[in-house]
């Protein structure tokens, strides 16, 4: 099956910095999504981007297909961005393939 | 709802117990998803309805697991004599399935823990 790769697997950033979460898959694919999940659990839908560039406020995502990998960016960062963020793929099927996350902690 | 709605929040039984984990999706939704999220295993695919057709199983780690969706909505997933390592948060999600977008809305969970 196809495999979902993250990194760094942890990050720790003062408030206000920039950083940039790499995700990077086996096969081409027809889905990938960005998920933060916040510290009670709950998967939160950041992009929906199996290609192109997205801007949500401070996030961003871009996604090189070709390339098979997919950035996300988070700007001017704030403590309520911790948590871990998910990359998911699916690749000609339904099912999300999800990579092992990346724990982002925000420092006040 | 607004949002994918699953029940009970927790559950804690006894080893060799039955369990039934239910998921209310987003209405109009036509895609229901089932996955797992343990320790050892991180967030894995279970199980997968699409309107009528039949599911896609693939995922569902042994006999004692089966999933239904009566009436193209609501979700059961029952484990059968459950078993320590059963012990995750299962997590449903739903998605529209328009052409150009597939994106996969995800419940709060139930924690399941098999003492």
């Amino acid at each position: 099956g196809i495999q979902v790769e993250q990194s760094p697997p942890d990050l720790i950033l003062q408030e206000g910095a920039n950083s940039t979460l790499r995700c990077n898959f086996s096969d081409s694919v027809n889905n990938l999504q960005w998920f933060h999940q916040n510290p009670w659990g709950q998967l939160i839908n950041l992009f929906y981007i199996p290609s192109g560039t997205k801007q949500n406020g401070r996030l961003s995502a871009t996604t090189v297909a070709t390339e098979r990998y997919s950035l996300l960016y988070i700007s001017s960062s704030q403590t309520t961005d911790s948590g871990v963020y998910f990359c998911a793929v699916a690749a000609g099927n339904e099912k999300l393939t999800f990579g092992t996350g990346t724990r982002l902690t925000i420092i006040p | 709802g607004a949002g994918v709605s699953q029940s009970p929040s927790n559950k804690v039984t006894e080893k060799g117990k039955d369990v039934e984990l239910r998921c209310d999706p987003i209405s109009g939704h036509t895609a229901l998803y089932w996955y797992r999220q343990s320790l050892g295993q991180g967030l894995e695919f279970l199980i997968y309805f699409q309107g009528n057709s039949a599911p896609d199983k693939s995922g569902l780690p042994s006999d004692r697991f089966s999933a239904e969706r009566t009436g193209g909505s609501v979700s059961t997933l029952t484990i059968q004599r459950t078993q320590q390592e059963d012990s995750a948060v299962y997590l449903c999600a739903s998605s529209l399935k328009l052409a150009g977008t597939d994106t996969q809305y995800f419940g709060p969970g139930t924690r399941l823990t098999v003492l």
